[in-house]
């Protein structure tokens, strides 16, 4: 069973620029949520993907996006970057029903804003 | 607004000492899910109690949520330097909103030899 995998692991941005982060599910689950760790914090849900529609967002700005493809990887974009985003990016795939509320995450992307 | 407040923020410990981590809100949870996060990793999902009162046992891990599924607390038994990481719990909405969880800030524990 293949787990949740990101890329990049590190990446480092200016402000003002766009940043694309990518996320494929563990095996058998079809949605995926996003959230961001800021240094000493707990992780904040950013949104959730389910059948490629957004299925609920958290208190981000819409320069936020996602997307989910047909093989339930997703991805993350970032636009106008702030020093403020720089963060892990943790993605999390789960199943719906019962498992719904059991997360499985990746090692997160660890952005840096300059 | 739902919120999650950990204590304490650090603990550090010897080896086979006892400690309990405190998780508080004054929100109702559906449900209530401990996660363990070490360095350069994602959080990863130790238990998860749903039933007011229940009382969960891992090995020497013991998760107990409140009668009112307010709050939850964590006590590890002898720990023992493998039990280092940072301790989140998470509270997921009702209804509509189960789709997302609450993070506390965690509890970073260090068990030293």
């Amino acid at each position: 069973e293949t787990g949740v995998t990101q890329s990049p692991t590190h990446l480092i941005k200016t402000r003002g620029q766009q940043v694309t982060l990518r996320c494929s599910s563990q095996s058998g689950h079809n949605t995926v949520s996003w959230y961001q760790q800021a240094l000493g914090q707990g992780p904040q849900f950013i949104f959730q993907y389910y059948r490629e529609e957004e299925n609920g967002r958290g208190n981000f700005p819409p320069r936020f996006s996602g997307l989910q493809f047909p093989n339930y990887s997703s991805e993350l974009n970032v636009n106008a970057l702030e020093l403020d985003d720089s963060a892990l990016y943790l993605c999390a795939s789960s199943s719906t029903g019962a498992g719904a509320n059991v997360l499985t995450f990746g090692a997160g992307s660890r952005l840096t804003v300059l | 607004t739902q919120l999650l407040e950990q204590s304490p923020q650090f603990l550090s410990i010897q080896e086979g000492e006892n400690l309990t981590v405190y998780c508080n809100s004054s929100s109702v949870f559906s449900s209530l899910q401990w996660y363990r996060q070490e360095p350069g990793e994602g959080p990863v999902l130790l238990v998860t109690v749903v039933t007011g009162g229940e009382v969960k046992k891992l090995k020497r891990l013991t998760f107990q949520f409140g009668d009112a599924r307010k709050d939850s607390s964590l006590h590890i038994t002898a720990a023992q330097p493998g039990d280092t990481g940072l301790y989140l719990c998470a509270g997921a909405g009702s209804g509509g909103s189960n789709y997302k969880l609450t993070f506390g800030k965690g509890t970073l524990l260090t068990v030293n030899p």
